[in-house]
């Protein structure tokens, strides 16, 4: 079974420059999340799919970053535009969610971004 | 505020000894918890979890542990081998909602030959 994709795995841009992250979650998985992690912390939740809805991006600043979630599929995260502090590795997960038992996220590789 | 707190950044533990790493938690309404394992250039593996009905969890050399009187969570890995080298995160939902993962900030566990 293939794991969570995304693409590409590392990007350097300059600052105000826009940049969008990419991800194919497994097949068959209805919920996709993309998460933010800095360096030496832990990943932190920016948005939340349920097939095509965002159910939760209260931790997404919406005034710099958008997300869409096409078809309940492939996801894409934009950053417009981009500041020094956006320099993070950006993970993208999926899980199967059903009823409401508890989810096992399954994680991609990350897109890591270097703001310069 | 850090609801979930690894405050160990980093273990160093002989081959075929016990790991032992530890999470402390301050949310109470968390009812699910999970341990994920990063190498280099990676994404987070899912490990093992628990769920807040049950006190231990066992998967081969795997074991986490729960007492939620205190808020803690513990990964037991016996015995410990050079590949279980990498960061370990411990993670914390609420199982009913929006099953937002909150995670700690990670451990970095090194096994010596």
């Amino acid at each position: 079974e293939a794991g969570v994709v995304q693409s590409p795995r590392y990007k350097i841009i300059e600052k105000k420059q826009p940049v969008a992250f990419w991800c194919n979650p497994i097949s068959g998985h209805n919920t996709l999340y993309w998460y933010r992690q800095n360096l030496g912390q832990g990943p932190e939740l920016l948005i939340r799919y349920e097939n095509e809805e965002a159910v939760d991006d209260s931790q997404l600043p919406k005034d710099r970053f958008s997300a869409e979630r096409l078809k309940g599929v492939d996801s894409t995260l934009k950053i417009q535009p981009a500041e020094l502090g956006d320099s993070a590795v950006y993970l993208c997960a999926s899980s199967l969610v059903v009823g409401s038992s508890p989810d096992t996220q399954y994680f991609g590789p990350g897109t890591r971004l270097t703001v310069l | 505020d850090q609801q979930v707190k690894q405050n160990s950044p980093s273990l160093s533990v002989q081959e075929g000894r016990i790991s032992i790493l530890n999470c402390d938690y301050t949310n109470s309404m968390f009812d699910y918890f999970l341990w994920y394992k990063k190498y280099p250039a990676e994404g987070p593996t899912f490990l093992i979890s628990i769920s807040s009905i049950k006190d231990k969890n066992e998967d081969g050399r795997f074991t986490v542990f729960l007492n939620k009187s205190a808020k803690h969570l513990s990964l037991h890995i016996v015995p410990s081998q050079p590949g279980d080298s990498a960061v370990y995160f411990c993670a914390a939902m609420r199982s009913q909602g929006a099953q937002k993962l909150v995670f700690g900030q990670g451990t970095r566990l090194t096994i010596n030959p």
